[in-house]
């Protein structure tokens, strides 16, 4: 299996800009999640899709974050309008039913 | 909400053994996870805990205390190659699926 696959790897982009991460994840898993990982906050759940269905996005920090899985092979993680604060490595990770994680190699986001 | 606590920071020396606590409170507490982070790559997954007690996996091993709210990496033979960051996380029950949320994680120096 090729694992979890994000795209792109690096992006930089200037403020007010829109950001569109993509994520394909594990074939036959049925859980896919978006974090967010800073030196000074750790690894943050932003949200999680369960059967493509998003299940909990109280980690998205404010409504310029969206995310979308139109299948189960598919999903994108949006950011308009993007400012500096923005800026960190975005991990996509895709499990079965919340047991391991697998974690794509994720999309390091820096804005100007 | 939920609190997880490690050291944000260990060295030890090359052939030693390790111990990285994490300690948490939770609310749906439903399993532990640990993760491993080398510089610049994603998390891989090393071993998950749902009863109390030790998991032994090689030179890993990882130890369980549901109603102390605590877990411990136990890492011996300590290896250059084990020089990287320690994720603790947290399974938690939510009302349609569990969530996973991380600790900040713990960065090992390993000394020769």
């Amino acid at each position: 299996d090729a694992g979890v696959i994000q795209s792109p790897r690096h992006e930089v982009t200037e403020m007010g800009q829109e950001v569109t991460l993509r994520c394909k994840p594990i074939s036959g898993h049925n859980s896919l999640f978006w974090y967010r990982q800073t030196m000074m906050r750790g690894l943050e759940l932003l949200i999680y899709f369960n059967n493509n269905v998003p299940i909990d996005d109280s980690g998205m920090p404010e409504d310029r974050f969206s995310a979308k899985m139109p299948n189960a092979s598919f999903s994108t993680l949006k950011i308009q309008p993007s400012e500096p604060r923005d800026s960190a490595v975005y991990f996509c990770a895709s499990s079965w039913d919340t047991g391991e994680l697998f974690f794509g190699e994720g999309s390091r986001l820096t804005v100007l | 909400g939920q609190n997880i606590d490690q050291p944000t920071e260990m060295t030890a020396t090359e052939g030693a053994i390790v111990q990285i606590n994490c300690t948490y409170q939770t609310s749906g507490f439903n399993g532990l996870f640990w993760y491993q982070q080398h510089a610049g790559e994603a998390p891989t997954f090393l071993s998950y805990n749902v009863l109390d007690g030790l998991e032994e996996k090689g030179r890993f091993s990882s130890f369980l205390s549901r109603s102390k709210g605590y877990s411990y990496l136990l890492l011996k033979e300590l290896q250059m190659k084990d020089s990287a960051s320690y994720l603790c996380a947290v399974r938690k029950e939510g009302n349609r699926d569990d969530k996973i949320i991380f600790g900040k994680g713990t960065r090992l120096h390993i000394l020769p």
